[in-house]
């Protein structure tokens, strides 16, 4: 069965301190991937994709994900936390890519502590 | 521009009742997607319409959930009957034809009493 991963429920990390957020799928094929956070009350906002090209994609907030196909993995990253990151975030994969339903993670709450 | 958006933001209804969740779509976007976030489940597909073609109706948990697209735009999903493990956020997205990601709604959260 297809599905996403996301092992941690919960990460932590200081202000100013560089965080990953991981993600593993299990998908066939090419799937598309991408990254969103939730606040709290509040929808899903779009951070950043990958479809092709170049591993390290960069998105809103200073996000980044790398991708790695041998792992098939697509971790978050951002250099340097702020205290207004803290939300929780979800990993999401399209199978078929274009316009297609997602498989999500279980989602990781992220805490900037300050 | 609009994003998408859900109405009514908040719903308490008794078990058994019927409940309607309406969904505005970003205008021109053909796809439109329904999701259920809650505590045990995480986020989980319920359907996908696309243009004119057959809604993809595969997450939709039981014969009591229903949702129709009318005039390719606004999307209502209607849960019969409804039980406690009902309640949760109902989101619903919405995508170019053009375009990879989908863009959410600030979602419908229902409670079952």
């Amino acid at each position: 069965a297809q599905s996403v991963a996301q092992p941690e429920d919960q990460v932590n990390v200081a202000e100013g301190n560089p965080l990953t957020v991981k993600c593993t799928y299990s998908v066939s094929g090419n799937p598309y991937l991408f990254w969103y956070v939730q606040y709290p009350n509040r929808g899903l906002q779009f951070l950043l994709k990958y479809i092709t090209g170049d591993n390290l994609v960069k998105g809103s907030y200073g996000f980044e994900a790398e991708f790695n196909k041998s792992q098939t993995s697509f971790h978050l990253k951002k250099p340097s936390a702020l205290v207004s990151d803290s939300a929780l975030y979800f990993c999401a994969v399209s199978p078929l890519g274009g316009t297609y339903k997602y498989i999500f993670g279980t989602g990781t709450r992220l805490k900037v502590l300050a | 521009g609009a994003g998408v958006s859900q109405s009514p933001s908040n719903k308490v209804t008794e078990k058994g009742k019927d409940v309607e969740l309406r969904c505005d779509p970003i205008s021109g976007h053909t796809a439109l997607y329904w999701y259920r976030q809650s505590l045990g489940q995480g986020l989980e597909f319920l359907i996908y319409f696309q243009g004119n073609s057959a809604p993809d109706k595969s997450g939709l948990p039981s014969d009591r959930f229903s949702a129709e697209r009318t005039g390719g735009s606004v999307s209502t999903l209607t849960i019969q009957r409804t039980q406690q493990e009902d309640s949760a956020v109902y989101l619903c997205a919405s995508s170019s034809n053009s375009g990879t990601e989908q863009y959410f709604g600030p979602g419908t959260r229902l409670t079952v009493t």
